[in-house]
């Protein structure tokens, strides 16, 4: 049982455009939902992460937007570049960030120049 | 701060050898340390979670005995693979919260992963 659906698998964007990954859960106890990036070779990298009690969460040009009623949470990347070309990983957690991680699938990102 | 240091990076064996991974916080210290197994092309997948002191909590359909996960210390945590076959080949990943209690939005920290493959 798949507990967090990302989608999409793949995407392809503009440089300078905007990339959005979405993402679904089903359990209701995860109560905290970080989104990861990870390069060929590397361990996932922390972006950026939130709790169910706020809508959107913005840092630099990475935002989360959240709706707890729908279970979904979405990952938008602002005047995307090629740098920011890699696998992007949402996950979810319950005891306020303290258990292990579920991941979703993983959307491989490409940024166009 | 809050890197993770693993080691080793890459290892090739033979069939039937076991093999230790090392998982280091370096800057901090860890209660709780997680292992996970990504496949090629694939997500991350929790393995066990590994507590100082005490015995590690598998997820179910892991071999507690096949995967042997010691705490010893804050800040090491290791996976040994007994026996390892082609099929444990994979890339193995762990990552270290800091100590500061639950619910206290400390993110996991993850190293750069060991890529197994058994011949």
């Amino acid at each position: 049982q798949q507990q967090v659906k990302q989608s999409p698998q793949s995407l392809i964007v503009q440089k300078g455009g905007i990339s959005i990954i979405n993402c679904a859960y089903e359990n209701t106890a995860f109560d905290y939902f970080p989104w990861y990036q990870q390069f060929p070779g590397k361990g996932p990298a922390l972006l950026i992460a939130i709790r169910p009690d706020v809508s959107e969460k913005k840092e630099g040009r990475f935002t989360i937007s959240f709706n707890k009623s729908a279970k979904q949470f979405s990952l938008h990347i602002m005047d995307s570049q090629p740098g920011d070309s890699a696998t992007y990983f949402c996950a979810a957690n319950s005891g306020g960030g303290a258990d292990g991680l579920t991941f979703g699938k993983g959307t491989h990102l490409i940024i166009q120049p | 701060g809050a890197v993770v240091s693993q080691h080793p990076s890459w290892v090739i064996c033979k069939s039937g050898t076991s093999v230790k991974i090392e998982c280091r916080s370096l800057d901090f210290q860890a209660t709780t340390m997680f292992w996970y197994r990504q496949f090629p092309k694939q997500s991350l997948m929790l393995m066990a979670t590994s507590n100082e002191g005490s015995k590690a909590t598998y997820e179910q359909g892991v071999e507690k005995d096949k995967f042997l996960i010691n705490h010893a210390s804050l800040t090491l945590s290791t996976l040994t693979v007994t026996s390892a076959h082609p099929e444990d080949s994979s890339f193995y990943i762990c990552s270290a919260r800091e100590n500061t209690g639950v619910y206290s939005n400390q993110p996991q920290h993850f190293g750069d992963g060991t890529r197994l493959s058994i011949l």
